[in-house]
């Protein structure tokens, strides 16, 4: 398996734009974590799935933020519009969670997200 | 709510020296604790995982320790090595809501 695969890896984009990041899971794995990375706040949870089903979204910042899982093989993190207050790393994992077995997370490579 | 912390924040030690990183959580409600390694501008790499029935997880130079009870976990690095340079974060993952909690990490300077 060729691990979690974000796209793409840099964005820049001017304020009040749409910024779509995009992210395949590991094959097997049932569930999908978005997490943001900054300096001043370190990783941060905001949204994780489980069997495509949005479970927890307490961590998006504000309304402008939403995610999709339309599959098991497919999530989208939506910012609309964007801000630079936005700028940040944005990181996808993925990991299989069940009754009996809870496996490591795999991170993938991170978006680099610049807002300007 | 899960609280992470590790200590210290920053570690620097000659080449040879074991290291000793420290990660401690209020809810000992778990389902396993991770370690990752994260190189500047790079992704995080997945160290070691321990389950909640387990006590220590070993692989290579690396052992880390697990005390639930407690709410702490153990990274141990022998004879560290320059390449070892990097911010360790521990993750520990919740029985109440599934989530990765992460702490801030600790960054590493290993000197030639």
């Amino acid at each position: 398996d060729a691990g979690v695969i974000q796209s793409p890896r840099h964005e820049v984009t001017e304020m009040g734009q749409e910024v779509t990041l995009r992210c395949k899971p590991i094959s097997g794995h049932n569930s999908l974590f978005w997490y943001r990375q900054t300096m001043m706040r370190g990783l941060e949870l905001l949204i994780y799935f489980n069997n495509n089903v949005p479970i927890d979204d307490s961590g998006m910042p504000e309304d402008r933020f939403s995610a999709k899982m339309p599959n098991a093989s497919f999530s989208t993190l939506k910012i609309q519009p964007s801000e630079p207050r936005d700028s940040a790393v944005y990181f996808c994992a993925s990991s299989f969670l069940g009754r009996t077995l809870n496996t490591e997370a795999f991170f993938g490579q991170g978006t680099r997200l610049t807002v300007v | 709510k899960q609280e992470v912390t590790q200590i210290p924040a920053a570690l620097s030690v000659p080449e040879g020296e074991n290291l000793v990183l420290n990660c401690s959580f209020t809810d000992s409600a778990i389902y396993n604790l991770q370690w990752f390694r994260q190189d500047p501008g790079k992704g995080l790499t997945s160290l070691l995982l321990i389950q909640s029935s387990q006590r220590e997880q070993t692989s290579g130079r690396l052992n880390a320790s697990l005390d639930k009870s407690s709410g702490r976990s153990t990274l141990y690095i022998a004879a560290s090595q320059p390449g070892d340079s990097a911010t360790y974060l521990c993750a520990v993952g919740c029985s109440n809501d599934y989530k990765l909690s992460f702490g801030a990490g600790t960054t590493v300077t290993v000197r030639a």
